[in-house]
């Protein structure tokens, strides 16, 4: 399978506890995005990197919230000190950068929905 | 900043019917990409149909299609020949050119159900 993987699928966890997510983008795709859904609403961008280098953070990624893209490959989404409306899909997206015919269309994981109790 | 609006939050099709999807969005750039994603219960978001602004024929898609509006900016998805496996909610997305701003602004979307 080539697509986007998204680990764990799904994560329960008391307030207060650290949880951490994985995201592996398509191999050549250089762009990776974090995005957080909740029941019937769209994805919010959280935030995006091309290559290592994370280009844009949303003003919903609160200090409690840290992602990482190491060596440009795959990415963590760690949430610290979690909060019941931290409960969420969190999906991850990755795309090669737009132009030369390329619309830079994403390409989504299954996700990786939390629970905070 | 841009947004999406998605004021049909449901929408029913009976099988083999068309419907037609609405989207609206407002931007002050002119050069611009607009999608169609559809998300099925409990799986992941897959690409349904793509429009370039620049273009001003409408993007087809085997049974889908687009109604492009730029001046309107409008862009809303019709399915034909409605099957069960639609059943999804729908997304409307728009993504700047600007290689500066690369991410994806989602619309709240609508669920489609298709009736037997």
């Amino acid at each position: 399978d080539t697509g986007v993987s998204q680990d764990p699928r799904h994560k329960i966890t008391k307030r207060g506890q650290n949880v951490t997510f994985r995201c592996d983008p398509i191999s050549e795709h250089n762009r990776l995005y974090w995005y957080r859904q909740t029941l019937g609403q769209g994805p919010e961008f959280l935030t995006y990197f091309q290559n290592e280098a994370q280009l844009e953070k949303s003003r919903l990624l609160s200090d409690r919230f840290s992602a990482e893209r190491p060596k440009g490959s795959f990415s963590t989404l760690e949430i610290q000190r979690t909060e019941q409306g931290d409960s969420a899909m969190y999906l991850c997206a990755s795309s090669l950068g737009a132009g030369r015919g390329r619309t830079g269309e994403l390409f989504f994981g299954e996700g990786s929905r939390l629970t905070v109790l | 900043a841009q947004t999406v609006t998605q004021s049909q939050p449901e929408m029913s099709v009976q099988e083999a019917e068309t419907v037609t999807l609405s989207c609206t969005y407002d931007t002050s750039e002119s050069d611009y990409y607009l999608f169609w994603y559809k998300q099925p219960p409990s799986r992941q978001m897959i690409l349904v149909i793509r429009q370039e602004a620049y273009k001003q024929q409408n993007a087809t898609e085997n049974r889908f299609s687009v109604n492009f509006q730029k001046a309107a900016k409008s862009f809303s998805l019709k399915i034909s020949d409605s099957q069960l496996g639609d059943a999804a909610m729908y997304f409307c997305a728009y993504r700047s050119a600007s290689g500066a701003n690369s991410k994806l602004t989602f619309g709240k979307g609508i669920t489609l159900s298709v009736r037997p």
